[in-house]
């Protein structure tokens, strides 16, 4: 099975520092990956999705074969970002697809 | 469309009692998701739908827990009979994309 992990909880930093969210991935192939954040009292939300390669807020996330990884990167962090924020990769079970997502990292900006 | 719509937003029972929580998907989309949202265990997908049809319910924790999709529109998930330990926020999600979920506002579940 396709399997992520997120290995911090939390994550702080303060406003105007670079942000790196942590997503590593353990299967071969061509994964696909998403992005998904959940604003505080908010709906969990699609931020983006590696094979778009878009820049979604600031966040770009590359996907790095070589290192299984898909860390989410913002250049500079703003207090709007602090949120929850989950990797997941859909697991397509041959006649539909399901997403399961990481445990998930705290991301909270500071002054 | 309004999105995806839970009901009720906020639950509290007392330990024994059924439960019964609501989702309509966003119209048009084909898949439907169950997941619940604890601090320890994070977002646990519970069962999933794909065109009304049951495709893995692996992720149930018990037979305490069932979940019915009858239409495209509308779909519930009960608990029978609900336990403390299922104190959580329910969530629920459509999609007719991979990977690309709308999720609801999800059901605060407190069972005392």
């Amino acid at each position: 099975a396709q399997r992520v992990t997120q290995p911090e909880k939390l994550l702080s930093v303060f406003k105007g520092a670079p942000v790196e969210l942590k997503c590593n991935y353990s299967y071969s192939g061509s994964p696909e990956l998403f992005w998904y954040v959940q604003y505080s009292r908010q709906r969990l939300q699609l931020l983006l999705r590696h094979i778009s390669r878009e820049s979604i807020k600031g966040f770009t996330a590359d996907l790095n074969k070589g290192e299984t990884s898909f860390h989410l990167k913002k250049p500079f962090a703003q207090e709007e970002d602090s949120a929850m924020y989950y990797c997941a990769p859909p697991q397509n079970t041959g006649t539909a697809s399901k997403l399961t997502f990481g445990t998930g990292t705290r991301l909270q900006v500071t002054l | 469309d309004a999105g995806v719509i839970q009901s009720p937003r906020h639950e509290v029972t007392e330990m024994g009692q059924e439960v019964t929580l609501r989702c309509k998907p966003i119209s048009g989309h084909n898949s439907l998701f169950w997941y619940r949202q604890t601090m320890m265990r994070g977002l646990e997908l519970l069962i999933y739908f794909n065109n009304n049809v049951p495709i893995d319910d692996s992720g149930m924790p018990e037979d305490r827990f069932s979940a019915k999709m009858p239409n495209a529109s509308f779909s519930t998930l009960k608990i029978q009979p609900s336990e403390p330990r299922d104190s959580a926020v329910y969530f629920c999600a459509s999609s007719l994309r991979e990977g690309d979920l709308v999720f609801g506002s999800g059901t605060q579940l407190s069972v005392l």
